[in-house]
C-alpha cells in the first residue's frame, strides 16, 4: 500500500528552528510536496523536491532524500502566524495522483 | 492570473438527502482537477480526479460520484447523504502538464444530520 508518516504535533517557540519530518512508502514517485493549512482554510502550497537536496524559499526549506524515501520541512525565524497544519505529499505512480499525509499540527509560543 | 471557486461554502443537509457541489476554475485549460475530503483534525482524501471531460478516476468505493461536464467545470453528488459523509469537500487543480502543485478551492463544509 501507499503511506506517508509524519509526526502528529509539534511545538515551538517564536523565533527558533523547527523541522517537520515525512517517510513515505509510495507506488512510484514523481516527488514530494508540502502544504500549509490554517484552521478553517484551505491547504496552501509550500514547496516541491523531486531530487534530491535541499530547497530553499525565504523561510521555509524542504529537503528531499530519495534513497531513504525521506524528506522535511524546516522553518526558520518562526511567527506566531506559523502556527498551522503542515501536510507533506507524494505524487506517485500514475502522475496525476497525489497522496497526503495525515499532517503535523505546529503551535509556535511566544 | 487562476482562480478556483467552490460553492456552498457551508451546507446542512439531512441523511438521506442528495448532494451537488460544484467547483470551477478560471484563467486555465484542461486543468487536472481533484476532490478531497478532510474530517476534523485529519489528512485529506483524495476522492476522485480528473484529467479531461468525461475522465473520472475513482479513489474510494463510497456513495459520492463526480462528473466533469465542461473543461473547468466539477461536480461532487450524492443520491443519499449518509452521516460518514460529514467533512470538508477541498477542490484542486493543477496544470495540465504537472502535478507539482495543487491549488486549492476555499472548500465546502458539510455536516449531515
Amino acid at each position: 500500500g501507499q503511506s506517508l508518516e509524519q509526526p502528529s504535533e509539534v511545538t515551538a517557540v517564536e523565533g527558533a528552528i523547527v523541522q517537520i519530518n515525512c517517510t513515505y512508502q509510495t507506488s512510484g514517485f514523481y516527488g514530494l510536496s508540502w502544504y500549509q493549512q490554517h484552521d478553517g482554510g484551505a491547504p496552501t502550497f509550500l514547496s516541491y523536491n523531486a531530487l534530491d537536496g535541499l530547497e530553499e524559499t525565504g523561510r521555509f526549506s524542504s529537503f528531499l532524500s530519495r534513497s531513504d524515501s525521506y524528506g522535511y520541512l524546516l522553518l526558520q525565524e518562526l511567527q506566531m502566524k506559523d502556527s498551522a497544519s503542515y501536510f507533506c505529499a507524494v505524487r506517485g505512480a500514475g502522475g496525476f495522483k497525489t497522496i497526503f499525509g495525515a499532517g503535523t499540527r505546529l503551535f509556535v509560543k511566544a | 492570473s487562476q482562480t478556483i471557486h467552490q460553492w456552498p461554502a457551508t451546507l446542512v443537509q439531512p441523511v438521506g438527502s442528495p448532494l451537488s457541489l460544484e467547483c470551477t476554475v478560471e484563467g486555465t485549460s484542461n486543468p487536472n482537477l481533484y476532490w478531497y475530503r478532510q474530517a476534523a483534525g485529519r489528512g485529506l482524501q483524495l476522492l476522485f480526479y480528473s484529467v479531461g471531460i468525461g475522465q473520472i478516476s475513482s479513489e474510494v468505493p463510497q456513495n459520492l460520484s463526480a462528473s466533469r461536464p465542461q473543461d473547468r467545470q466539477f461536480i461532487l453528488s450524492s443520491k443519499k447523504l449518509l452521516l460518514s459523509d460529514s467533512g470538508f469537500y477541498l477542490c484542486a487543480w493543477s496544470p495540465v502538464d504537472s502535478d507539482k502543485t495543487q491549488y486549492f478551492g476555499p472548500g465546502t463544509r458539510l455536516l449531515v444530520l
